[in-house]
């Protein structure tokens, strides 16, 4: 089954302990990239990859790290996270490029509490 | 600032009626929108999509109109039906850009 897979889909953390929420897809998706849903403000786009070692920041990229050493992998890391980084967040996928339509495909979500 | 908005954030419809979404951009240079779709707990799914070129596409119950002049586009979904009920997000995209900007979304509810 074609998918987004992320992990965990909750995480409650403290400030400044470092965490990475990992997303995968089974597609051979060259573009990847995560979002944090936040009311009102919709999704934002953090960083994006177009492919393996190719990354590129998003809106809001500022407090987040990411890597693309394979091109199944896409993890999401957190340095030293605060308050301000407590959100929903989703790791999508798609062919090639920004999607046109229904070839994007979007993890379950990550709900983050940063205490 | 945020270049896509939706300013309803809810709405709600009888089922068998129309529900009309609404989307305000400021961005000239958007030239591809996207409707999507988010049921609690699971991530958005693709509903349709419409080129700057065209003022309307269709897909079933669901009808994108965009009004480029205006920087406004609708989704419209007749008729309304309970499984309806959602978070709808448009987006948008420029031609030669890599990102997608989302707005806050529209929470709608659809009534039996």
């Amino acid at each position: 089954e074609a998918q987004v897979t992320q992990n965990p889909r909750y995480l409650i953390t403290v400030t400044g302990k470092k965490l990475t929420v990992t997303c995968s897809q089974n597609m051979n998706h060259e573009y990847m990239s995560w979002y944090r849903q936040d009311p009102g403000l919709g999704l934002r786009q953090i960083y994006y990859s177009m492919n393996v070692e190719v990354t590129d920041k998003g809106d809001v990229p500022e407090g987040y790290k990411v890597s693309r050493k394979e091109k199944r992998n896409f993890p999401l890391i957190l340095e030293s996270p605060s308050p301000n980084q407590t959100s929903l967040y989703f790791c999508a996928s798609s062919l090639t490029g920004v999607p046109y339509g229904n070839e994007q495909f979007f993890g379950p979500g990550t709900r983050l509490t940063v205490l | 600032d945020q270049q896509v908005k939706q300013n309803s954030p809810s709405l709600s419809v009888q089922e068998g009626r129309i529900s009309i979404l609404n989307c305000d951009y400021t961005n000239s240079m958007f030239d591809y929108f996207l409707w999507y779709k988010k049921y609690p707990a699971e991530g958005p799914t693709f509903l349709i999509s419409i080129s700057s070129i065209k003022d309307k596409n269709e897909d079933g119950r669901f009808t994108v109109f965009l009004n480029k002049s205006a920087k406004h586009l609708s989704l419209h979904i007749v008729p309304s039906q309970p499984g309806d009920s959602a978070v709808y997000f448009c987006a948008a995209k420029k031609a030669a850009g890599n990102k997608l900007t989302f707005g806050g979304g529209t929470r709608v509810l659809v009534k039996p």
